[in-house]
């Protein structure tokens, strides 16, 4: 079954930092670009970061250009998102998925990033 | 950027009833877009892809079609299992975006 499984969502202040991972199972990995979509509590999907399957491409939304670096290991089957300088309008389920060529599936369940002070 | 804009934001239907959701991009996107359904605490699924392209295992009561800058998402009758609120996606250039959401409610 193709699994993705984030975690690494917690609390932090504004203008801290966090990592999150994704641990991918089921499939080939290394075949595959990957994504990061956040969802706001109650709002709609915001495309957040792309890494292409030999993380020679990467992409980034203007919201997080400078803050966020996605990165990815292919011998762990893990994709990561290390967030810097984190803004209240960060706070966000994030989900990774999988690209199957600009659209995803499946995605993981998400995990909960909460910038508060 | 594109902007994609979903009408209706709400929609009130019945079990059994014939829905069709509309997204429209800011240009033309060609058929790069994709809808996902996404219910409550859960994460978004692939229904369709490539504008018309039923993903696997969804079922045939769901279709997509239009091209270009219009696109309609119908579900032929409605199931209980089929309320929930539904996203499209445009793939056509980065970034990209996500229409804002089309609520499907029992009426």
């Amino acid at each position: 079954e193709v699994q993705l499984v984030e975690s690494g969502g917690g609390l932090v202040q504004p203008g801290g930092s966090l990592s999150l991972s994704c641990a991918a199972s089921g499939f080939s990995f290394s075949s595959y670009d990957m994504n990061w979509v956040r969802q706001a509590p109650g709002k709609g999907l915001e495309w957040v970061s792309y890494i292409s399957r030999s993380d020679s491409t990467i992409y980034y939304a203007d919201s997080v250009k400078g803050r966020f670096t996605i990165t990815r290991d292919n011998a762990k089957n893990s994709l990561y998102l290390q967030m810097n300088s984190l803004r209240d309008e960060d706070t966000a389920v994030y989900y990774c998925a999988r690209d199957l060529g600009g659209y995803y599936g499946p995605w993981g369940q998400g995990t909960l990033v909460t910038v508060s002070s | 950027d594109i902007q994609m804009t979903q009408s209706p934001s709400t929609l009130s239907a019945s079990v059994g009833d014939r829905v069709t959701i509309t997204c429209r991009a800011s240009q033309s996107i060609s058929t790069w877009l994709a809808w996902y359904q996404q219910k409550p605490g859960k994460a978004p699924k692939l229904l369709i892809y490539k504008a018309s392209s039923l993903e696997g295992g969804v079922p045939s009561r769901f279709s997509g079609s239009g091209s270009g800058t219009e696109f309609t998402l119908t579900i032929s009758s409605l199931q209980p299992d089929d309320f929930a609120t539904y996203y499209c996606q445009q793939y056509n250039s980065y970034p990209y975006s996500f229409g804002q959401g089309t609520k499907l409610e029992i009426k």
